[in-house]
């Protein structure tokens, strides 16, 4: 399965700046996720990000809070714009295999974000 | 409007008995379901999935039952080990499942006392 390692793992951040999260896969993977998982709620997808191409947003998610960057098959980043407290969640980057058709999602150990 | 729910914020067994994770769905179109372990820091690990096709899957100490009638799954750990000790999240895919998105649970942590 694939191996993903994101950073940083944490951050504390002031209101008004931005964050830049990275994302590395071990292997060529055709669509990479982002998902957040606020303070007490379950996982949320905010977009996919393809490569070539501009990643895919879900509703209630925009390009210019949460612009996401995928230069190769293996690298992607999300960085999360004009920081709020509202903001302080943990940010998760994933993918599957693209060989296996139904292949779970693998997830990095993620990003916790607080935002003061 | 939560279309999949695990209604247990908490779950605590003894070491050597059966755990059982219940997630209950909504949507008729999901097809596809999976249920994740997660440490503190760590992200999800993915554990086991089930088809709507079928309605059991097993992978060693752990089976994943689907009722789709009832729109009900569970999840089995037998026997419950402390290092199982965790919050199981379940999801659920719909007819595109090809894609990476899932709908989660809010997660229920299990305690297995040693």
């Amino acid at each position: 399965s694939a191996v993903i390692s994101q950073k940083p793992s944490r951050d504390i951040c002031q209101r008004g700046t931005s964050l830049t999260i990275q994302c590395q896969v071990d292997s060529q993977v055709t669509m990479m996720f982002w998902y957040r998982q606020q303070p007490g709620q379950s996982l949320t997808l905010i977009a996919t990000a393809n490569q070539g191409s501009e990643a895919t947003y879900e509703s209630g998610f925009v390009i210019d809070k949460f612009p996401i960057s995928r230069p190769n098959l293996t690298f992607s980043t999300l960085t999360v714009s004009n920081l709020s407290p509202e903001d302080s969640s943990i940010y998760l980057c994933s993918a599957k295999d693209d060989s296996l058709w139904n292949s779970p999602l693998h997830f990095g150990n993620g990003t916790r974000l607080t935002v003061t | 409007d939560q279309q999949v729910k695990q209604n247990s914020p908490s779950l605590s067994v003894q070491e050597g008995r059966i755990s059982i994770l219940n997630c209950d769905y909504t949507n008729s179109m999901f097809d596809y379901f999976l249920w994740y372990k997660k440490y503190p820091a760590e992200g999800p690990t993915f554990l086991i999935s089930i088809s709507s096709i079928k309605d059991k899957n097993e992978d060693g100490r752990f089976t994943v039952f689907l009722n789709k009638s009832a729109k009900h799954l569970s999840l089995h750990i037998v026997p419950s080990q402390p290092g199982d000790s965790a919050v199981y999240f379940c999801a659920a895919s719909d007819g595109s499942s090809n894609t990476g998105k899932l709908i989660f649970g809010q997660g229920t942590t299990l305690q297995v006392k040693p």
